[in-house]
């Protein structure tokens, strides 16, 4: 079935330590995005990828980074994660960046001790 | 209606009836819009979107209405059913490349009674 895999699930990680989020789509979409969910907060921009190549930062990219290697993956890094990092992080992509709706993965559901 | 603070608006209706969910945004250079429908453990799955051009469109038993003017959106939901029992967000885009940069609400809990 077409869509969005993202992976972990979910994870359980100490604060200090780096943690990569895989997101993997096989639409051949152009355009890629990374949200995190927090209750009373709804979705956030972290950071996004009109092309492969290319990134660029959302509204909370402080604390994450990503890369755009080819079309298909968009991982999402964190280099020394912290308890505000707890959330469930969504990945998302568009066949382009403008006029069509998102997709998005089942998400992550990150926890920061 | 959606709004700022922790607890999400909720909506309560019976089986059969029409649910009406309302979103204000606040960026007058909005001019796409999009309502999303999120079950418990999974992501956002796209309902409708609707442009600036226009001030309704209709899917399958789901309508969304713009109003410019006053600048709030909703979404109508005809005859529901308890899959329609979820988390329903807004999000808003301005022209351009910035359409996948969507600027989501917070959601409203809709609970569809049998």
């Amino acid at each position: 079935i077409a869509g969005i895999t993202q992976a972990p699930t979910s994870q359980i990680l100490a604060a200090g330590r780096r943690m990569t989020l895989r997101c993997t789509q096989d639409m051949r979409h152009n355009a890629m995005y990374w949200y995190r969910q927090d209750l009373g907060l709804g979705l956030r921009l972290i950071h996004y990828s009109n092309t492969a190549g290319t990134t660029g930062k959302g509204e909370v990219p402080d604390g994450y980074s990503v890369s755009r290697a080819n079309t298909d993956d968009f991982p999402l890094t964190l280099a020394s994660a912290v308890p505000s990092q707890t959330s469930v992080y969504f990945c998302a992509s568009s066949p382009k960046p403008g006029n069509s709706p998102l997709h998005f993965g089942n998400g992550t559901r990150l926890t920061v001790t | 209606g959606e709004n700022v603070g922790l607890h999400l608006p909720t909506l309560s209706v019976q089986e059969g009836d029409n649910s009406i969910i309302n979103c204000a945004y606040s960026n007058s250079a909005s001019d796409y819009f999009i309502w999303y429908k999120q079950e418990s453990g999974k992501g956002p799955q796209f309902i409708i979107d609707i442009r600036s051009n226009m001030d309704k469109r209709q899917g399958q038993r789901v309508t969304v209405l713009l109003n410019k003017t006053v600048k709030h959106l909703s979404l109508q939901i005809a005859a529901t059913q308890p899959g329609d029992s979820a988390v329903y967000f807004c999000a808003e885009a301005a022209g351009g490349t910035s359409y996948g940069k969507l600027t989501f609400g917070q959601g409203t809990i809709l609970t569809v009674h049998p």
